[in-house]
Protein backbone atom coordinates (compact mmCIF):
# COMPACT_ATOMS: atom_id res chain seq x y z
CA UNK A 1 0.00 0.00 0.00
CA UNK A 2 1.21 3.42 -0.75
CA UNK A 3 2.52 5.21 2.25
CA UNK A 4 4.01 8.49 3.62
CA UNK A 5 5.91 7.96 7.21
CA UNK A 6 7.64 11.21 8.92
CA UNK A 7 9.25 9.54 11.49
CA UNK A 8 9.76 12.79 13.57
CA UNK A 9 6.83 13.70 15.68
CA UNK A 10 8.34 16.91 17.37
CA UNK A 11 11.67 18.56 17.09
CA UNK A 12 13.27 21.25 18.77
CA UNK A 13 16.58 23.13 17.56
CA UNK A 14 17.86 26.33 18.77
CA UNK A 15 18.08 29.54 16.50
CA UNK A 16 20.43 29.81 13.18
CA UNK A 17 21.33 26.00 13.85
CA UNK A 18 20.18 23.61 10.64
CA UNK A 19 17.32 21.56 10.37
CA UNK A 20 16.58 18.19 8.42
CA UNK A 21 13.21 17.04 8.59
CA UNK A 22 12.52 13.24 7.63
CA UNK A 23 9.98 11.79 4.55
CA UNK A 24 10.33 8.51 3.39
CA UNK A 25 7.23 6.77 1.12
CA UNK A 26 6.49 3.31 -0.33
CA UNK A 27 5.76 3.26 -3.84
CA UNK A 28 6.69 1.16 -6.84
CA UNK A 29 7.58 4.09 -8.82
CA UNK A 30 8.76 7.69 -8.14
CA UNK A 31 6.07 9.75 -7.11
CA UNK A 32 5.40 13.80 -6.62
CA UNK A 33 6.81 14.70 -3.64
CA UNK A 34 5.97 17.65 -1.73
CA UNK A 35 6.26 19.60 1.70
CA UNK A 36 3.86 21.81 3.37
CA UNK A 37 3.93 24.15 6.23
CA UNK A 38 1.19 24.62 8.75
CA UNK A 39 1.22 27.66 11.27
CA UNK A 40 -1.17 27.22 14.28
CA UNK A 41 -5.08 28.00 13.08
CA UNK A 42 -3.72 28.24 9.91
CA UNK A 43 -4.38 26.10 6.57
CA UNK A 44 -1.13 24.80 4.57
CA UNK A 45 1.09 26.50 2.49
CA UNK A 46 3.30 24.56 -0.12
CA UNK A 47 7.15 24.96 0.50
CA UNK A 48 8.70 23.07 -2.23
CA UNK A 49 7.79 20.09 -4.58
CA UNK A 50 9.57 17.45 -6.95
CA UNK A 51 8.31 16.37 -9.86
CA UNK A 52 11.57 15.08 -12.22
CA UNK A 53 14.73 16.44 -12.80
CA UNK A 54 16.77 17.69 -10.18
CA UNK A 55 16.53 15.78 -7.38
CA UNK A 56 17.76 18.63 -4.79
CA UNK A 57 14.98 21.81 -5.33
CA UNK A 58 14.66 24.66 -3.61
CA UNK A 59 11.40 26.31 -2.01
CA UNK A 60 10.29 29.40 -0.17
CA UNK A 61 11.40 30.85 2.84
CA UNK A 62 15.04 29.04 2.53
CA UNK A 63 13.98 25.44 2.36
CA UNK A 64 15.44 22.69 -0.14
CA UNK A 65 14.46 19.33 -0.22
CA UNK A 66 16.73 15.97 -1.30
CA UNK A 67 15.04 13.68 -3.16
CA UNK A 68 16.49 10.15 -2.81
CA UNK A 69 15.49 7.22 -4.91
CA UNK A 70 17.72 4.86 -3.62
CA UNK A 71 16.56 5.69 -0.24
CA UNK A 72 12.46 6.41 -1.31
CA UNK A 73 13.41 9.61 0.70
CA UNK A 74 12.67 13.15 0.60
CA UNK A 75 13.82 15.34 3.42
CA UNK A 76 13.55 18.77 4.04
CA UNK A 77 17.02 21.21 4.98
CA UNK A 78 17.44 24.52 6.07
CA UNK A 79 21.00 25.50 6.65
CA UNK A 80 19.90 28.35 9.36
CA UNK A 81 16.49 28.10 11.06
CA UNK A 82 14.47 31.70 12.42
CA UNK A 83 11.99 31.50 15.36
CA UNK A 84 9.31 32.24 12.28
CA UNK A 85 9.79 28.45 11.11
CA UNK A 86 8.32 27.09 14.22
CA UNK A 87 5.18 25.41 12.90
CA UNK A 88 4.11 22.03 11.61
CA UNK A 89 5.39 20.36 8.20
CA UNK A 90 3.77 17.66 6.29
CA UNK A 91 5.78 15.75 3.79
CA UNK A 92 3.01 14.52 1.01
CA UNK A 93 3.15 12.45 -1.95
CA UNK A 94 0.82 12.12 -5.34
CA UNK A 95 0.84 8.96 -6.80
CA UNK A 96 -0.03 10.20 -10.89
CA UNK A 97 -3.87 10.27 -9.24
CA UNK A 98 -5.37 13.07 -7.68
CA UNK A 99 -5.21 12.29 -4.17
CA UNK A 100 -2.17 13.65 -1.82
CA UNK A 101 -1.26 11.45 0.86
CA UNK A 102 0.16 13.01 3.99
CA UNK A 103 2.60 12.06 6.64
CA UNK A 104 1.63 12.37 10.28
CA UNK A 105 3.75 15.86 10.48
CA UNK A 106 6.40 16.87 12.39
CA UNK A 107 6.13 19.72 14.75
CA UNK A 108 9.22 21.88 14.94
CA UNK A 109 10.41 24.24 18.20
CA UNK A 110 12.82 26.89 18.19
CA UNK A 111 14.45 27.68 20.93
CA UNK A 112 16.26 31.23 21.07
CA UNK B 1 -7.52 36.30 -6.08
CA UNK B 2 -9.13 34.92 -2.95
CA UNK B 3 -8.07 31.39 -3.76
CA UNK B 4 -9.81 29.03 -1.67
CA UNK B 5 -12.17 29.71 1.13
CA UNK B 6 -14.01 28.01 3.23
CA UNK B 7 -16.69 28.62 5.80
CA UNK B 8 -17.83 29.04 8.65
CA UNK B 9 -14.43 29.03 10.12
CA UNK B 10 -15.85 27.64 12.98
CA UNK B 11 -19.01 25.47 14.36
CA UNK B 12 -20.16 23.77 16.59
CA UNK B 13 -22.99 20.58 16.11
CA UNK B 14 -24.97 18.43 18.40
CA UNK B 15 -24.41 14.60 17.53
CA UNK B 16 -27.38 14.19 14.80
CA UNK B 17 -27.49 17.25 13.06
CA UNK B 18 -26.34 17.55 9.85
CA UNK B 19 -25.16 20.67 8.27
CA UNK B 20 -22.60 21.55 5.09
CA UNK B 21 -19.13 23.18 5.01
CA UNK B 22 -19.09 24.97 2.35
CA UNK B 23 -15.91 25.93 -0.50
CA UNK B 24 -15.00 27.93 -2.97
CA UNK B 25 -12.29 28.77 -4.96
CA UNK B 26 -11.85 31.54 -7.78
CA UNK B 27 -8.70 29.84 -9.63
CA UNK B 28 -10.63 28.21 -11.99
CA UNK B 29 -9.11 24.86 -10.65
CA UNK B 30 -9.97 21.58 -12.37
CA UNK B 31 -9.33 19.67 -9.04
CA UNK B 32 -11.00 19.82 -5.45
CA UNK B 33 -10.31 17.41 -2.50
CA UNK B 34 -11.61 17.80 1.06
CA UNK B 35 -9.28 16.86 3.79
CA UNK B 36 -10.02 16.14 7.82
CA UNK B 37 -6.97 16.85 10.10
CA UNK B 38 -7.15 15.23 13.56
CA UNK B 39 -4.24 15.18 16.20
CA UNK B 40 -1.39 12.57 15.37
CA UNK B 41 -2.82 11.18 11.90
CA UNK B 42 -1.68 14.21 9.50
CA UNK B 43 -4.21 14.79 6.41
CA UNK B 44 -6.86 12.70 5.53
CA UNK B 45 -8.97 12.63 2.07
CA UNK B 46 -12.39 12.28 2.83
CA UNK B 47 -14.13 13.21 -1.23
CA UNK B 48 -12.31 14.68 -4.40
CA UNK B 49 -13.54 16.29 -7.32
CA UNK B 50 -12.00 15.77 -10.94
CA UNK B 51 -14.04 18.55 -12.44
CA UNK B 52 -17.68 19.70 -12.59
CA UNK B 53 -20.05 16.36 -11.56
CA UNK B 54 -16.97 14.15 -11.01
CA UNK B 55 -16.48 13.11 -7.30
CA UNK B 56 -14.91 10.19 -5.80
CA UNK B 57 -14.27 8.87 -2.31
CA UNK B 58 -10.97 9.03 -0.48
CA UNK B 59 -9.80 7.33 2.34
CA UNK B 60 -12.66 8.47 5.12
CA UNK B 61 -15.62 8.90 3.25
CA UNK B 62 -18.22 7.47 5.72
CA UNK B 63 -21.39 9.86 7.13
CA UNK B 64 -19.70 12.93 4.62
CA UNK B 65 -21.49 13.53 1.45
CA UNK B 66 -19.79 16.06 -1.63
CA UNK B 67 -21.31 17.74 -5.01
CA UNK B 68 -19.84 19.23 -7.73
CA UNK B 69 -22.13 21.08 -9.67
CA UNK B 70 -19.98 23.92 -10.85
CA UNK B 71 -16.10 24.41 -11.02
CA UNK B 72 -15.93 27.06 -8.32
CA UNK B 73 -17.77 25.24 -5.55
CA UNK B 74 -17.19 21.74 -3.81
CA UNK B 75 -19.62 21.62 -0.64
CA UNK B 76 -18.79 19.23 1.93
CA UNK B 77 -22.52 18.01 3.98
CA UNK B 78 -22.23 16.18 7.11
CA UNK B 79 -25.89 13.85 7.37
CA UNK B 80 -25.88 13.07 10.63
CA UNK B 81 -23.14 14.72 12.92
CA UNK B 82 -21.00 11.99 15.47
CA UNK B 83 -18.56 12.82 17.68
CA UNK B 84 -15.91 11.28 15.64
CA UNK B 85 -16.37 13.90 12.97
CA UNK B 86 -15.26 16.43 15.40
CA UNK B 87 -12.05 17.72 13.49
CA UNK B 88 -10.88 20.66 11.25
CA UNK B 89 -11.66 20.00 7.85
CA UNK B 90 -9.51 21.21 4.64
CA UNK B 91 -10.68 22.04 1.52
CA UNK B 92 -7.85 22.30 -1.13
CA UNK B 93 -7.55 22.99 -4.99
CA UNK B 94 -5.32 22.04 -7.44
CA UNK B 95 -5.29 23.32 -11.55
CA UNK B 96 -3.62 19.96 -12.58
CA UNK B 97 -3.64 16.31 -11.66
CA UNK B 98 -1.43 15.02 -8.74
CA UNK B 99 1.58 17.44 -9.94
CA UNK B 100 0.12 20.85 -8.86
CA UNK B 101 0.49 20.59 -5.28
CA UNK B 102 -3.19 21.94 -3.75
CA UNK B 103 -3.46 25.10 -2.79
CA UNK B 104 -5.52 25.31 0.99
CA UNK B 105 -8.12 26.83 2.57
CA UNK B 106 -8.08 28.12 5.69
CA UNK B 107 -10.20 25.10 7.41
CA UNK B 108 -13.22 24.77 9.43
CA UNK B 109 -12.96 23.64 12.74
CA UNK B 110 -16.03 21.29 13.92
CA UNK B 111 -16.93 20.25 17.11
CA UNK B 112 -19.73 17.67 17.88
CA UNK B 113 -21.09 17.43 21.03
Amino acid sequence: AQSVTQPDIHITVSEGASLELRCNYSYGATPYLFWYVQSPGQGLQLLLKYFSGDTLVQGIKGFEAEFKRSQSSFNLRKPSVHWSDAAEYFCAVGFNTDKLIFGTGTRLQVFP
Amino acid sequence: NAGVTQTPKFQVLKTGQSMTLQCAQDMNHEYMSWYRQDPGMGLRLIHYSVGAGITDQGEVPNGYNVSRSTTEDFPLRLLSAAPSQTSVYFCASSKTQGAGGYTFGSGTRLTVV
